[in-house]
């Protein structure tokens, strides 16, 4: 089954410290990108990445890192997670990038206290 | 900056057509797309528009103009299932960023 999984789901965890949320596609989409969703402001492009060791940043990406050593897998790391970084993450798959519809993972709700 | 309105909720009846409406203000423009969400669930793709004019896929149609940096998406013979948050993106291009709209929350009514 073609799908964009994602783990954790749930996560709560305390300020400071380091977290790895993975995802992974086995669709052979070149195009990988991180959302957050939040009420109010809807979802907004964390980072993305066009192919292997090819990522670049969204609209807010401070406070994360990621890295796109295989096509398949776009994990995204806080390197010191904060209050403000709670939130509902989305990871998303394209064929080619942004003219291509995404297909998006179930989600991560993420908790920092 | 990129600038995407959409109204918040809406309210309609089952059987009846709702048009939901996206207007951007964007550094360019290379498509826009509307996708379905679910509470609870991710989104999902209902359409793209990068040409002017009417996209229709059965009971989902969308629009644009460029020139008037609009669009919106046409419901017909609404289901209760289509309870939902509808959300406008756009590609501004220059890039591969996508830029949401905060989304309109539906809400169909018996």
């Amino acid at each position: 089954e073609a799908q964009v999984t994602q783990n954790p789901r749930y996560l709560i965890t305390v300020t400071g410290k380091k977290l790895t949320v993975t995802c992974s596609q086995n669709m052979n989409h070149e195009y990988m990108s991180w959302y957050r969703q939040d009420p109010g402001l809807g979802l907004r492009q964390i980072y993305y990445s066009m192919n292997v060791e090819v990522t670049d940043k969204g609209d807010v990406p401070e406070g994360y890192k990621v890295s796109r050593k295989e096509k398949r897998n776009f994990p995204l790391i806080l390197e010191s997670p904060s209050p403000n970084q709670t939130s509902l993450y989305f990871c998303a798959s394209s064929l080619e990038g942004t003219s291509k519809e995404q297909y998006f993972g179930p989600g991560t709700r993420l908790t920092v206290t | 900056g990129q600038n995407i309105d959409q109204p918040t909720e809406m309210t309609a009846t089952e059987g009846a057509i709702v048009q939901i409406n996206c207007t951007y203000q964007t550094s360019g423009f290379n498509g826009l797309f509307w996708y379905q969400q679910h509470a609870g669930e991710a989104p999902t793709f209902l359409s793209y528009n990068v040409l002017d004019g009417l996209e229709e896929k059965g009971r989902f149609s969308s629009f644009l103009s460029r020139s008037k940096g609009y669009s919106y998406l046409l419901l017909k013979e609404l289901q209760m299932k289509d309870s939902a948050s509808y959300l406008c993106a756009v590609h501004p291009g220059g890039g591969n960023k996508l830029t949401f709209g905060t989304g309109t929350q539906l809400k169909v009514e018996l």
